[in-house]
């Protein structure tokens, strides 16, 4: 099973600021079959990214992925108030898919 | 517009079954694999269970195994899983949600979810 670490566990930032959100596999992520979700309280989580870097359909370009092998970086270029919220990152390479422990991203 | 409507959750004792539907629309249903998953409450994301559009491929969580019963109806537009001899452990909001196609197990889209409480 394919253990994934994220970190750091909470961000505390300010709206304009950068977002940085690692995700760590314990082993190498095959075809970059990474994917980022968003979930704010009391709703299901939503689709960012996908294959490590593609931002999923009506996602603003603000959010990016990067990263291969077994690390991974979501990045938020500017955080705009809508942005805080729980972001987990899930590999779908292989069985069973697995999800990480999630970063909450709020308010300075 | 992909909509997925959970129902069926509710409180169980332990030892007790219950079975969950989802309610797809919005899409070609029959296209596209289906999953449930969980979250605990305050916890995080558990993929439960897998199932291809044509039912030819199913998965399921070890902690599930053998207990759980994911199934299909494509004339009907919805998702089920048979839940039995239920633990308090499996305790959590179950979602419904979309692969991004018929052999999928990347998740795309999601239902609202619904709440399972297993207690005595």
């Amino acid at each position: 099973e394919i253990v994934l670490t994220q970190s750091p566990g909470t961000l505390s930032l300010s709206p304009g600021e950068r977002a940085t959100l690692s995700c760590r596999a314990s082993q190498s992520v095959s075809s970059s079959y990474l994917a980022w979700y968003q979930q704010k309280p009391g709703q299901a989580p939503r689709f960012l990214i996908y294959d490590a870097s593609s931002r999923a359909t009506g996602i603003p370009d603000r959010f990016s992925g990067s990263g291969s092998g077994t690390d991974f970086t979501l990045t938020i270029s500017r955080l705009e108030p809508e942005d805080f919220a729980v972001y987990y990152c899930q590999q779908y390479a292989s069985a069973p898919r697995t999800f990480g422990q999630g970063t909450k991203v709020e308010i300075k | 517009e992909v909509q997925l409507v959970e129902s069926g959750g509710g409180l169980v004792q332990p030892g007790g079954s219950l079975r969950l539907s989802c309610a797809a629309s919005g899409f070609t249903f029959s296209s596209y694999s289906m999953n449930w998953v969980r979250q605990a409450p305050g916890k995080g994301l558990e993929c439960v269970s897998f199932i291809s559009a044509s039912s030819t491929a199913m998965h399921y969580a070890d902690s599930v195994k053998g207990r759980f019963t994911i199934s299909r109806d494509n004339a009907k537009n919805s998702l089920y899983l048979q839940m039995n001899s239920l633990r308090a452990e499996d305790t959590a909001v179950y979602y419904c949600a979309r692969g991004t196609h018929s052999g999928s197990w990347l998740i795309d889209y999601w239902g609202q979810g619904t709440l399972v409480t297993v207690s005595s």
